[in-house]
């Protein structure tokens, strides 16, 4: 399809695990970002890369969530030694970034759902 | 970036006009408003923006006050599909990279 892929969908894992969450973004979109969103709450900024470039890391929680982006296009979010509060829906959006100049929207995936057990 | 205040739920009938306020008091002479919708088990969606003039599309209407404080998006006729929550953020345009700020925006229902 032409929109934001995710994988996998859902995610269980058990306490201590690592895991690796996979975006594919739109084609050609400079942009990528990741957010994470908690049971009941809105999305909360995770990341930022403009091309392969990580310009925005403010949002990450803590050392044990690690993001790249190596060739500009599809991203990784690995979550190391998870913990019961990594859980929550990862989402991912992209944007052209002259489209971001004009428009503001972002268009994001249908997230990738973690449970930490 | 300045904060928004929204209702936490809100019902509309359906094929009605659904019209969901949103406060941006400190919201700064560069920054815009933006509505994005997220229906259950999806990403956001985006919406509409804008920064001082009312906006329209295909979607929606944005009624921004003429002091900037507030707005109102409003969806003409209210369909089942339209049951989502709804966020409003105020960003610059000129932002690195369009980062966006959501805050735990409005629970529309629309009912039947």
């Amino acid at each position: 399809g032409a929109g934001v892929s995710q994988s996998p969908r859902y995610k269980v894992a058990k306490r201590g695990q690592d895991v690796a969450l996979r975006c594919d973004p739109i084609s050609g979109h400079v942009s990528l970002f990741w957010y994470q969103q908690a049971l009941g709450q809105g999305p909360e900024f995770l990341t930022y890369f403009q091309n392969e470039a990580q310009l925005d890391k403010s949002g990450l929680p803590s050392d044990r969530f690690f993001a790249e982006r190596p060739e500009g296009s599809v991203s990784t979010l690995k979550i190391q030694r998870t913990q019961q509060e990594d859980s929550a829906v990862y989402l991912c959006a992209s944007s052209d970034h002259k489209g971001v100049l004009n428009t503001g929207e972002l268009f994001f995936g249908e997230g990738s759902r973690l449970t930490v057990l | 970036d300045a904060k928004t205040t929204q209702p936490t739920s809100m019902d509309c009938a359906e094929g009605r006009a659904a019209n969901l306020p949103c406060n941006h008091s400190t919201i700064s002479g560069n920054e815009y408003v933006y509505w994005y919708r997220q229906i259950h088990s999806q990403g956001p969606q985006y919406i509409i923006h804008g920064l001082k003039n009312n906006e329209t599309n295909e979607m929606a209407s944005l009624i921004i006050t003429e002091d900037r404080k507030s707005s109102t998006l409003i969806l003409p006729h209210a369909t089942l599909r339209d049951t989502a929550v709804y966020y409003c953020i105020v960003r610059p345009l000129y932002n690195q990279g369009g980062k966006l700020i959501f805050g735990q925006g409005t629970e529309l229902s629309v009912k039947p």
